[in-house]
């Protein structure tokens, strides 16, 4: 079966410091990734998704960027966080191994907290 | 591009009423998903519809899919607390994703 891990589960960081979060994915091969942050009370917003390694699409221009340096895994970062990078950030992996191409199985989540 | 319009925002209900909440899209969707996300987890997908006028249940929820493929319903009967959460609609995006709406935070209150 297929997992996906998401760490750290949360973060409190100052502003201006740097952001690195991972998700790795488990039992699937050549998946589709994304980013997408949820803030407090509030809807998804698409963030990155990737089709492959090395392949990164943004949807919004932001002071985050992605990775994807392997197959599973899916870096989000930040050089320099802002107040309003606070959130909840879902990483989420789709792909023929599900039975769907279109599904989004989602990660636990990291909740990060900028001050 | 896709956009997926969700309502209501936000539903509080007696524990034991029904519960609806809306999905319309801008352009005709190929499908449409719905999600559940409790209060501090993940979204969890529910389920999928294809065709056109589809209808779907799952023990006590009900999921329409419209005759044009543009617009979904989510219906629970009866709900319970364990019903609470956010429940998001979603539908293909432009590329290789899923475009969700706003989500509807239901509450019950026993």
């Amino acid at each position: 079966s297929q997992t996906i891990h998401q760490w750290p589960a949360t973060l409190v960081q100052p502003v201006g410091s740097p952001l690195s979060l991972e998700c790795t994915v488990e039992g699937t091969s050549n998946p589709n990734l994304y980013w997408y942050r949820q803030a407090a009370g509030r809807g998804l917003q698409l963030l990155f998704y990737s089709v492959g390694i090395g392949q990164i699409s943004s949807e919004v221009p932001q002071n985050l960027s992605a990775s994807r340096p392997q197959d599973r895994q899916f870096i989000l970062s930040s050089k320099k966080l802002l107040l309003s990078d606070s959130g909840f950030y879902l990483c989420a992996w789709s792909g023929a191994w599900s039975g769907n191409t279109d599904t989004q199985y989602f990660g636990p989540g990291t909740r990060l907290t900028v001050l | 591009g896709q956009q997926v319009m969700q309502i209501p925002q936000y539903q509080h209900v007696q524990e034991g009423e029904d519960f609806t909440t809306y999905c319309n899209s801008s352009t005709t969707l190929s499908n449409i998903q719905w999600y559940k996300q409790r209060p501090g987890g993940h979204p969890v997908f529910l389920i999928q519809l294809v065709k056109s006028g589809e209808v779907k249940k799952q023990k006590r929820l009900t999921f329409q899919f419209g005759e044009a493929k543009k617009n979904s319903s989510l219906h629970i009967t009866a709900t319970q607390t364990t019903d609470v959460g956010t429940y998001f609609c979603a539908g293909p995006g432009d590329f290789n994703d899923m475009r969700f709406g706003a989500g509807t935070r239901l509450t019950v209150k026993p």
